[in-house]
């Protein structure tokens, strides 16, 4: 199992960014995913997840501006990152597993700032 | 929401020393519950599941336990490659994640 974030990056408050993780030695189409952020120095923070059938579950501190989504033809899960505030400054995980995550990919650092 | 209160938040111990690291929940989550090491500058790895099962590949001197709204990790005879942080996660409100705040854990 293998799950590779790309598309972080320094990103001024208010704009946007995409997150892409890519997966391969599994069956994607058939597990749900999910987006964790660390800030740095700080713990884990559950973001969003979104089902095999593309349901999708969100924390609140991002509903309304971050939406998760997947590919599953390109065994590709996505995170659009808009309306960025400098407390979003993290590094962000996509991991799977049920009901536990036992693959992490290796992180995406995000960093907001003027 | 479930909150998830970890402590210590830190730990210094002695080599072959045995730790134990404590996780509340606010309400019973049925032991679902997972603890995460994570090494400096790596991603979380998973260690337990459902309070008390050794995920594949992690040495048994790693064990969990607990029921209803208290678990705890302990390490027996610790080692330097333990040297990490500790994070437990209730599971019982999935797919809605909650994690401890995390215990570092350092050489003494």
């Amino acid at each position: 199992v293998q799950l590779v974030e790309s598309g972080g990056g320094l990103v001024q408050p208010g704009k946007s960014l995409k997150l892409s993780c890519s997966a391969s030695g599994f069956t994607f189409s058939s597990y749900g995913m999910h987006w964790i952020r660390q800030a740095p120095g700080k713990g884990l923070d559950w973001v969003a997840y979104i089902s095999s059938s593309s349901g999708t579950v969100y924390a609140d501190a991002v509903k309304g501006r971050f939406t998760i989504s997947r590919d599953n033809a390109k065994n590709t899960l996505y995170l659009q990152l808009n309306s960025l505030k400098s407390e979003d400054t993290a590094i962000y995980y996509c991991g799977g597993g049920y009901p536990v995550m036992d693959a992490w990919g290796q992180g995406a650092s995000v960093t907001v700032s003027s | 929401d479930i909150q998830m209160t970890q402590s210590p938040a830190s730990l210094s111990a002695s080599l072959g020393e045995t730790v134990t690291i404590e996780c509340r929940a606010s309400e019973d989550i049925y032991s679902n519950l997972a603890w995460y090491q994570q090494k400096p500058g790596n991603s979380p790895q998973l260690l337990i599941y459902d309070a008390n099962s050794l995920a594949d590949g992690v040495p048994s001197r790693f064990s969990g336990s607990g029921s209803g709204t208290q678990y705890s990790l302990k390490i027996n005879s610790l080692q330097s490659e333990d040297v990490a942080s500790y994070f437990c996660q209730q599971y019982n409100n999935y797919p809605m994640y909650t994690f401890g705040a995390g215990t570092k854990l350092e050489l003494k």
